[in-house]
């Protein structure tokens, strides 16, 4: 079993619409949460960073965290096609590693 | 601007050559790494270095050597040992919070 999962998509969605990503794992340690978006072709860029159960919001993305059912989400509201992209999840224990999901293309159709 | 340079932006191998590839950084930051990113697989770790003249294997460590003779620089090499080097190969390096910063990649293709 890996340490994280990801939901694997492909995700298809009507500009406007609500996109919702979701990873689970299995280490109880891990602390720190994050959401990269990857532009193909270019490197990941950090979307949203969090360290505490409940929800993180910025602009149109929200994240949450729910540690006592080791699962994390993403949520793009008002979705543009600029949007497009794929989505990891990454988490950390109080170290120097970082174990991301596989990832989540998402595809918004103008 | 600071960030993560990462050179070439392509490269292609012929079978049983060795190929360095360049990553530096003006973050001021000491620990670096280098993923692997194939399709359907995420990204996997090659090596970390978490300060000069240091560095520890990841998880895919064979086939490859790194260095790190200066805080700024962590340069990758991929020997001919490794068995499939076809790959989008990705440099970070960390911040504060313990989050990555990423450079825009390097893909390399074997002939």
């Amino acid at each position: 079993q890996k340490e994280v999962e990801q939901d694997p998509g492909p995700l298809s969605v009507p500009e406007g619409a609500i996109v919702s990503l979701n990873c689970t794992y299995s280490n109880s340690a891990f602390q720190y949460f994050m959401w990269y978006r990857q532009y193909s072709r270019k490197g990941p860029e950090l979307l949203m960073y969090t360290y505490s159960s409940g929800n993180k919001e910025d602009g149109r993305f929200t994240a949450q965290v729910d540690k006592s059912s080791k699962y994390i989400s993403l949520f793009i509201r008002d979705s543009q096609p600029s949007d497009s992209a794929t989505y990891l999840c990454a988490m950390k224990e109080n170290d120097y590693k970082l174990s991301f999901g596989a990832g989540t293309t998402v595809t918004v159709r103008a | 601007d600071g960030g993560i340079t990462q050179s070439p932006k392509y490269l292609f191998r012929k079978e049983g050559q060795n190929v360095t590839l360049s990553c530096e950084q003006n973050l001021n930051h000491d620990a670096m790494y280098w993923y692997r990113q194939d399709p359907g697989q995420g990204l996997r770790l090659i090596y970390y270095s978490q300060i000069v003249n240091d560095f520890q294997k990841g998880d895919i460590a064979e086939g490859y050597s790194v260095s790190r003779e200066k805080k700024e620089s962590f340069p990758l090499t991929v020997t001919s040992a490794q068995k499939n080097p076809t790959a989008f190969y990705l440099c970070a390096s960390m911040g504060g919070l313990g989050e990555l910063f990423f450079g825009e990649g390097s893909r390399l293709t074997v002939l």
